[in-house]
């Protein structure tokens, strides 16, 4: 039973305009969501995060939002640029239970076109 | 300051033989958790250490899976007995704070060939 599934395996955008990535969640539990930006061959790196007490957190050119009637959350990225080409992930924790240890997504690839 | 290290970044063994798995963290943290990435899929907790203690194994395999961070030294996933299903990425990350994801640094991955 997957308790974070990310439906769109690929998107391809062109650069200058928006890239919209969406996440659900069954688990009611969770509390704090995170995304990652992960490129070939190295690890995923932290990108943005928001807790369950906010709809929304802004950081420059990303903005996630979250829903949390609908269990689900998107990443805005405006503009898309060529270098945000990468599989992103979602992933979602228990802030006050699970000590760090996180649920993750399949992963949604992203092209941006020049 | 150097990030987190994994070695060896690639590991070919054949069925039956043992794979061991080094994870670094980086200076300072205390929190090390290992994820599995099976191909065109999410990681997958694994477990939790923190030096010589492992606080949670929910993810691990029951059998041929053991993990440790002892005081000195690296953390090690050990995995013995290796099958053509363990092939995978393995994702270290370490982190000063238990539970601060958002400075919980991931090591580039070291992946498993099982042929």
């Amino acid at each position: 039973d997957q308790q974070v599934k990310q439906n769109s395996p690929s998107l391809s955008v062109q650069e200058g305009r928006i890239s919209i990535l969406n996440c659900d969640y069954t688990n009611s539990m969770f509390d704090y969501f995170l995304w990652y930006k992960k490129y070939p061959a190295e690890g995923p790196t932290f990108l943005i995060s928001i807790s369950s007490i906010k709809d929304k957190n802004e950081d420059g050119r990303f903005t996630v939002f979250l829903n949390k009637s609908a269990k689900h959350l998107s990443l805005h990225i405006v503009p898309s640029q060529p270098g945000d080409s990468a599989v992103y992930f979602c992933a979602a924790s228990g802030l006050n239970t699970n000590a760090g240890k996180s649920t993750f997504g399949d992963g949604t690839t992203l092209t941006v076109k020049p | 300051n150097a990030g987190v290290m994994q070695n060896p970044r690639h590991l070919v063994r054949r069925r039956g033989q043992e794979a061991r798995l080094r994870c670094s963290p980086m200076k300072g943290h205390s929190h090390v958790y290992w994820y599995r990435q099976l191909p065109e899929e999410g990681l997958k907790f694994m477990v939790y250490l923190q030096k010589e203690n492992i606080i949670d194994e929910s993810g691990m395999p029951k059998e041929r899976f053991s993990a440790e961070f002892p005081k000195e030294g690296p953390s090690i996933l050990r995995i013995q007995q290796v099958v053509r299903g363990d092939s995978a990425a393995y994702f270290c990350a370490s982190a000063q704070l238990a539970g601060d994801q958002e400075t919980q640094y991931f090591g580039p991955g070291t992946r498993l060939l099982v042929l």
